[in-house]
């Protein structure tokens, strides 16, 4: 089976755009998990998504939002970008409780 | 959010000395994970533990859920220079949250 693959891998972006991010879990995974990683706080839970509904949600600003299709498929947003968003995101499809990360998206916001 | 305290921070080791790190948290966890993390990419699961007590290898590498269900250990033996990365542990409660380590930096020395 392929991994969970997260496109695009870089992005480069100013103060107050915003972005899109996507993730395909592996095949057969219905729940897809996403994480900010930063050196200085370490790996922070996002929100989680199980056939197309948030199931949880972490400790972040309405800025932060995602979404789940019908084929598992995810997307997250971030709005009006601040230089702190700058970190590599982090999708994780789930599987018997564990989950499997995909290599990340590195945000750099300029 | 919620962080595991993992220890130690980083280490510096020869190569072919075992390894040994921990994890431990105030609160009981259902499951524990151990991932290893290379630059720029997403963690990558070593061992899955569902059991307290359980002891778990893959290969060079050792890891046990501690009988308290708070903590949890790796080790891995004969490193070599690919072990070379950060470690995390991560714990799974009851309501699958997942919780993750403050992470172990490993460098081995050739």
């Amino acid at each position: 089976k392929a991994g969970v693959t997260q496109t695009p891998r870089y992005l480069i972006k100013t103060r107050g755009q915003q972005v899109t991010l996507s993730c395909s879990p592996i095949s057969g995974h219905r729940s897809v998990s996403w994480y900010q990683q930063t050196p200085g706080q370490g790996l922070q839970f996002l929100f989680e998504y199980f056939s197309e509904t948030q199931r949880n949600k972490g400790n972040f600003p309405g800025r932060f939002s995602g979404r789940q299709f019908s084929n598992s498929r995810s997307e997250m947003n971030v709005s009006t970008l601040e230089l702190g968003d700058s970190a590599l995101y982090l999708c994780a499809s789930t599987d018997a409780l564990v989950q499997f990360f995909g290599p990340g998206t590195r945000l750099t916001v300029l | 959010g919620q962080q595991l305290n993992q220890s130690p921070q980083s280490m510096f080791i020869q190569e072919g000395e075992d390894v040994s790190m921990n994890c431990t948290s105030s609160s009981i966890f259902n499951t524990w994970l151990w991932y290893k993390q290379d630059p720029g990419e997403g963690p990558v699961l070593l061992i899955a533990l569902y059991k307290a007590g359980e002891l778990t290898s893959n290969g060079r590498l050792t890891a046990q859920f501690g009988i308290t269900r708070k903590d949890s250990f790796l080790n891995i033996s004969a490193s070599i220079p690919s072990d070379v990365g950060i470690y995390f542990c991560a714990g799974l409660t009851g309501a699958n949250n997942l919780f993750f380590g403050t992470g172990t930096r490993l460098t081995v020395i050739p």
